[in-house]
C-alpha cells in the first residue's frame, strides 16, 4: 500500500532533550516536506527536500533539523525542544511534478512540557 | 513572502452547492492544491491546478485565475460527510527551489 509513514503518532517530552521524529514513504517520491499545524495558523512548512541531499528550509525552520539520506527516509530533529515547538507536525511526500498532490502521514502529536 | 487569504468558516444545506474562495501574492507562482482535512486526520488531495481555467472532478471543482490571484473550490450536491476544512496551498519558485504555502483553511459546516 503506498502510504507515508510517521513514527511516532503521540510524544510527551521534557524541555531540551533531543527527538527525532521519522517519516518513510514507499512511493520513490522526490518531494518530502515537515508541516506544523497550530490552532489559527494552519499548516507551516518548517524544511522540505527536492532529492537525496537536496534539503531547504521553509517558513518556520528555526529549532529543527532535518537529512535526506535516502530517497525514502525525511527525519524530522528537535536538538533542544522547547514547549513552544508543542504542536501536531506532519510529513509529507510527492513527486516534483506536484501533478497528484502530496501524501500526508498520520501526523504526530508532540507535547514539550 | 507569500499571502493567501480564505475565509475561516462557512456553512452551507446537505444538497446545495458551495463555493469556498482563495486570494493569494505570491512571487514565482508555480501551482494552486485544494486539499480536505477532517478533524484530527491529516489533509487528504483534492485538485492542482497550474493554468488558468476550471478543473472538474466529480463533485469538486476548482478554478485558477493566475493574473487575479483567485482561486475557488466548489462543492456540489453537499453531503453531511463534506463538514471539513478546506485548505488552499500555493507552490511558488525561490530561487531554484519550491515552497509550499498552505492557507489558515475554510471550516465547512453543512447541515441537514
Amino acid at each position: 500500500e503506498a502510504q507515508v509513514t510517521q513514527n511516532p503518532r503521540y510524544l510527551i517530552t521534557v524541555t531540551g532533550k533531543k527527538l527525532t521524529v521519522t517519516c518513510s514513504q514507499n512511493m520513490n517520491h522526490e518531494y518530502m516536506s515537515w508541516y506544523r499545524q497550530d490552532p489559527g495558523l494552519g499548516l507551516r512548512q518548517i524544511y522540505y527536500s527536492m532529492n537525496v541531499e537536496v534539503t531547504d528550509k521553509g517558513d518556520v525552520p528555526e529549532g529543527y533539523k532535518v537529512s535526506r539520506k535516502e530517497k525514502r527516509n525525511f527525519p524530522l530533529i528537535l536538538e533542544s525542544p522547547s514547549p513552544n515547538q508543542t504542536s501536531l507536525y506532519f510529513c509529507a511526500s510527492g513527486f516534483l511534478s506536484a501533478g497528484n498532490g502530496y501524501t500526508f502521514g498520520s501526523g504526530t502529536r508532540l507535547t514539550v512540557v | 513572502g507569500q499571502n493567501i487569504d480564505q475565509p475561516t468558516e462557512m456553512t452551507a444545506t446537505e444538497g446545495a452547492i458551495v463555493q469556498i474562495n482563495c486570494t493569494y501574492q505570491t512571487s514565482g507562482f508555480n501551482g494552486l492544491f485544494w486539499y480536505q482535512q477532517h478533524a484530527g486526520e491529516a489533509p487528504t488531495f483534492l485538485s492542482y491546478n497550474v493554468l488558468d481555467g476550471l478543473e472538474e472532478k466529480g463533485r469538486f471543482s476548482s478554478f485558477l485565475s493566475r493574473s487575479k490571484g483567485y482561486s475557488y473550490l466548489l462543492l456540489k450536491e453537499l453531503q453531511m460527510k463534506d463538514s471539513a476544512s478546506y485548505l488552499c496551498a500555493v507552490r511558488s519558485h525561490s530561487g531554484g527551489y519550491q515552497k509550499v504555502t498552505f492557507g489558515t483553511g475554510t471550516k465547512l459546516q453543512v447541515i441537514p
